[in-house]
């Protein structure tokens, strides 16, 4: 079964200042990879997914994100954050395949500072 | 193109009470999934419709909690009787097809006090 592990719970960073939240996660496989984010109130939205092919994925708002298959990681960077993106960020594992559910990390709540 | 629907956004009932959760999914959108997302935690699945069958409900507690989705589109989830551990955000989500690359579509959810 797979598994995502998000290992910072909470993270602050100034405005204007660069941000990378860690995703790791254990499949047997290569996975299909997702960063979500989830602001108060709000459902969840897609910010970038990674399939296959180029490693590093360009997604909405200005994020992007590396698969490193040697560190079973998935991180989110963005180089100048504001303060819009002050939000709740969940990496999601699928499998591939017949599977089809999402498993989602913990989240990160990401505080962005003025 | 109009998002997932759910209501009501907030529900506060007492133990042992039943709750109905209600979702109208995206146009189209064959797939339709319910969520728990308890206070600190990601969203775990606990329901999985292809139309209006199911595909996936292993980790439905089945005593208390059931869905259906007749005709294929909109989708109820119950749970009865409810109990405090119940407390969450019910997300309801959608896709266009049940694959693992297909993008799923959240709503705002159903945030769910059990006092």
């Amino acid at each position: 079964a797979q598994s995502v592990t998000q290992p910072d719970i909470h993270i602050t960073v100034s405005e204007g200042a660069s941000l990378e939240l860690r995703c790791n996660y254990s499949y047997g496989a290569t996975p299909y990879l997702f960063w979500y984010v989830q602001s108060p109130g709000q459902g969840l939205q897609l910010l970038l997914k990674y399939f296959s092919g180029d490693t590093l994925v360009q997604g909405i708002k200005g994020f992007e994100a590396e698969f490193k298959r040697s560190q079973s990681s998935f991180n989110l960077r963005k180089p100048s954050v504001h303060w819009s993106d002050a939000a709740e960020y969940f990496c999601a594992v699928g499998a591939t395949g017949s599977a089809r559910q999402l498993t989602f990390g913990s989240g990160t709540q990401l505080t962005v500072l003025p | 193109e109009a998002g997932v629907a759910q209501s009501p956004r907030y529900k506060i009932i007492e133990k042992r009470q039943s709750v109905a959760f209600w979702c109208n999914p995206i146009s189209g959108h064959a797939t339709l999934y319910w969520y728990q997302q308890i206070l600190g935690q990601g969203p775990k699945l606990l329901i999985q419709f292809q139309n209006n069958g199911v595909v996936d409900d292993s980790q439905l507690p089945k005593d208390r909690f059931s869905a259906e989705r007749l005709k294929g589109v909109d989708s109820t989830l119950k749970i009865q009787p409810a109990k405090l551990e119940d407390s969450a955000v019910y997300l309801c989500a959608s896709s266009h097809r049940s694959t693992s690359t297909d993008t799923q579509y959240f709503g705002p959810g159903t945030r769910l006090t059990v006092l």
